[in-house]
């Protein structure tokens, strides 16, 4: 069964930074693109960041870019997203995903349970 | 930056169609999907490369994609269907969301 579940959320300072982590098991990690995905209280889905299945390309939302870092560990099945110089507009829910057939650039076909980030003083 | 609209709600009564549409400039040369996201749980894929349903996805879920605008057509709706639900698709390597429609079923 595939599972994926999110964790590092939690509050921070506006300026601060968080590291979530999303543990990855029942599918070969290492074979599929991965997604940072998010939701603002009450709002829709916002793409945030992909990579590919080796890391080696890595692709930002302009809202992030240059603040945020997606990267994975292969040997640990986990997937990561720094998350720096945050700001009240990136408090949401973060939900990581996999894509569909591996590549980046296909649909989302499973999903965690989400992690909630909080930017606030 | 590419952008996806899609009507804020659909009513649709038990039993009967509902259709939602998302609208991109020139939508029908990508691959459009859809999700399916009910209070408090995080979305589920439905349609994928504009048609094609996931494995437990129902018959009832179909989807279509032509010029500017995809659709996806609930058949037969059940009140187990009430939910946002979102279409998707890619711009240079990047992922976009529609604006999100929430169905109503009376």
């Amino acid at each position: 069964e595939v599972q994926l579940v999110e964790s590092g959320g939690g509050l921070v300072q506006p300026g601060g930074s968080l590291r979530l982590s999303c543990a990855a098991s029942g599918f070969t990690f290492s074979s599929y693109a991965m997604y940072w995905v998010r939701q603002a209280p009450g709002r829709g889905l916002e793409y945030v960041s992909a990579i590919s299945s080796n890391g080696g390309s890595t692709y930002y939302a302009n809202s992030v870019k240059g603040r945020f870092t997606i990267s994975r560990d292969n040997s640990k099945n986990t997937l990561y997203l720094q998350m720096g110089s945050l700001r009240a507009e990136d408090m949401a829910v973060y939900y990581c995903a996999r894509a569909i057939f591996g590549v980046v650039g296909d649909a989302f076909d499973f999903w965690g349970q989400g992690t909630m980030v909080t930017v606030s003083s | 930056s590419y952008e996806l609209t899609q009507p804020p709600s659909v009513s649709v009564s038990p039993g009967q169609t509902a259709s939602i549409t998302c609208s991109g400039d020139k939508l029908g040369d990508k691959y459009a999907c859809w999700y399916q996201q009910k209070p408090g749980q995080s979305p589920v894929l439905v349609i994928y490369q504009d048609y094609n349903r996931p494995s437990g996805i129902p018959e009832r879920f179909s989807g279509s994609n032509s010029g500017n605008t995809a659709t996806l057509t609930i058949s037969g709706t059940q009140a187990m269907d009430e939910a946002d639900y979102y279409c998707q698709a890619w711009d240079s390597s990047t992922g976009v969301f529609g604006t999100g429609t929430k169905v109503t079923v009376l």
